[in-house]
C-alpha cells in the first residue's frame, strides 16, 4: 500500500462553481479525516468518518461544503458555490481503530477560487 | 478549550546547529502530544509523539519530552541537516477527541 492518496492535487476554479475532491485512505483504515490548511497556519479540522457513518463535523463546514464515504472506503468532499476564501490546502488522512493512533496524511488537493 | 502555541518562524541554522522550537498547549484531561512534519511537496508526516507525562519521543535525532507541569513539548535536535528544512508542527490529540490540534507551524531553514 502506497499510503492515502488524494485526487486532484491541485484546482484552479472561479468563484461559484462547484468542485469535488477525492481521498482514496490506507485500505485497512477505517477512520477518515478531512481538513484544511491555509497558508501559514496549522491545518484545522473538518470532519471525521468512521468507516462510512460521519461522527463529527466543524463548525467551519459551512452549508455549502459536504462530505461522503458511501462504502467506508474512499471519501468525498464538495464544496457548493465557491468562495475566495475557500482557497486553501485541502489534507485528507486516515487511521486504524484505537484510543490513541497515528493519523496518516495524505499529500492533500490546493485549491484556488478565483 | 484546547490549542497549541508554537515558536514563530522561520528559523534559520547552520549546518550541524543545536535546535529548538517552542511549543505549549493548553488541553483539558491528558492529551497525546505530537511533532509533525512537512518537507516541501510532501504531506505531513509524524516525526514523533508522546502519550503521557515525561514520556520522550525520539526519531531521526530529534527529541520532545511531554512536560505536564510546563504544558511543553519542545523539540529539539543536537545537529541539523540541510535535509531537516521543512516546516515543523507541534500538535495535541485530546484524550475525548478524535481530531489532532495543530499549532501554527514553524518553517527551518538550514543552510549548508
Amino acid at each position: 500500500d502506497t499510503g492515502v492518496s488524494q485526487d486532484p492535487r491541485h484546482k484552479i476554479t472561479k468563484r461559484g462553481q462547484n468542485v469535488t475532491f477525492r481521498c482514496d485512505p490506507i485500505s485497512e483504515h477505517n477512520r477518515l479525516y478531512w481538513y484544511r490548511q491555509t497558508l501559514g497556519q496549522g491545518p484545522e479540522f473538518l470532519t471525521y468518518f468512521q468507516n462510512e457513518a460521519q461522527l463529527e463535523k466543524s463548525r467551519l463546514l459551512s452549508d455549502r461544503f459536504s462530505a461522503e464515504r458511501p462504502k467506508g472506503s474512499f471519501s468525498t468532499l464538495e464544496i457548493q458555490r465557491t468562495e475566495q476564501g475557500d482557497s486553501a490546502m485541502y489534507l485528507c488522512a486516515s487511521s486504524p481503530s484505537g484510543q490513541v493512533v497515528e493519523q496518516y496524511f495524505g499529500p492533500g488537493t490546493r485549491l484556488t477560487v478565483t | 478549550g484546547n490549542s497549541v502555541t508554537q515558536m514563530e518562524g522561520p528559523v534559520t541554522l547552520s549546518e550541524e546547529a543545536f535546535l529548538t522550537i517552542n511549543c505549549t498547549y493548553t488541553a483539558t484531561g491528558y492529551p497525546s502530544l505530537f511533532w509533525y512534519v512537512q518537507y516541501p511537496g510532501e504531506g505531513l508526516q509524524l516525526l514523533l509523539k508522546a502519550t503521557k507525562a515525561d514520556d520522550k519521543g525520539s526519531n531521526k535525532g530529534f527529541e520532545a519530552t511531554y512536560r505536564k507541569e510546563t504544558t511543553s513539548f519542545h523539540l529539539e535536535k543536537g545537529s541539523v541537516q540541510v535535509s531537516d528544512s521543512a516546516v515543523y508542527f507541534c500538535a495535541l490529540f485530546p484524550s475525548s477527541a478524535s481530531k489532532i490540534i495543530f499549532g501554527s507551524g514553524t518553517r527551518l531553514s538550514i543552510r549548508p
